[in-house]
């Protein structure tokens, strides 16, 4: 099946800086690539995917990057602010025994500091 | 209003007690998942169901049951075989094309007393 690892575990930076999270998954077959943030108590909510026929995908100050050869991609903010505060989660979709489902990474606590 | 609806958001347990976390959507989707939530800890697979009237199970599926017995209806049953329960539990569905999002319930926080 497969097996998404995230990196890193924490991440603080100040207001305007970039963040970086990299994510790597093991099913060369692995197809569908999102991002979900999670806010304090609430639920997760897809913030961007790509699909494996593209490399780059952007929407604002967001985008994500695969490299199928290596297989990992990462999420990208730019210009930071507080309210980017969250937990993320990276995904990567699991088709063992013919089901399907999504297999997430353990997450990366962003914290943008004023 | 469409949606994925979780109850109740807070559930407390006592010892040896089964205790029941409702999930339903409108949203017509044939997928529907149960994730579990720990502190600093990723969301593990514990059910997951493709269709009516079958179900399968995640990586921690032990001490948990669950049934799927209507498409908008996914109810999970923490057990008294489940050890450490206490954790945020999290609802999600989707189509079954296998590059779609997943949406999430707001969440069930179990703790036991």
């Amino acid at each position: 099946g497969e097996n998404v690892e995230q990196h890193p575990s924490t991440l603080s930076v100040q207001e305007g800086d970039s963040a970086v999270i990299k994510c790597t998954y093991s099913d060369s077959a692995s197809n569908y690539f999102p991002w979900y943030k999670q806010e304090l108590g609430k639920r997760p909510q897809l913030i961007i995917d790509i699909r494996s026929n593209v490399g780059e995908k952007k929407d604002q100050r967001i985008a994500v990057t695969l490299n199928k050869t290596a297989k990992h991609f990462s999420l990208h903010i730019t210009e930071t602010q507080p309210e980017d505060s969250a937990v993320y989660f990276c995904a990567a979709p699991d088709h063992s025994g013919g089901y399907n489902k999504l297999i997430f990474g353990a997450g990366t606590r962003l914290a943008v500091h004023p | 209003d469409g949606g994925i609806t979780q109850s109740p958001k807070y559930l407390f347990r006592k010892e040896g007690q089964n205790v029941t976390l409702s999930c339903e959507q409108n949203l017509n989707h044939d997928a529907m998942y149960w994730y579990r939530q720990d502190p600093g800890q990723g969301l593990r697979l514990i059910y997951y169901s493709q269709i009516v009237n079958d179900f399968q199970k995640g990586d921690i599926a032990e001490g948990y049951s669950v049934s799927r017995e209507k498409k908008e209806s996914f109810p999970l049953t923490v057990t008294s075989a489940q050890k450490n329960p206490t954790a945020f539990y999290l609802c999600a569905s989707s189509t079954r094309d296998r590059r779609t999002e997943a949406f999430f319930g707001q969440g069930t926080r179990l703790t036991v007393v």
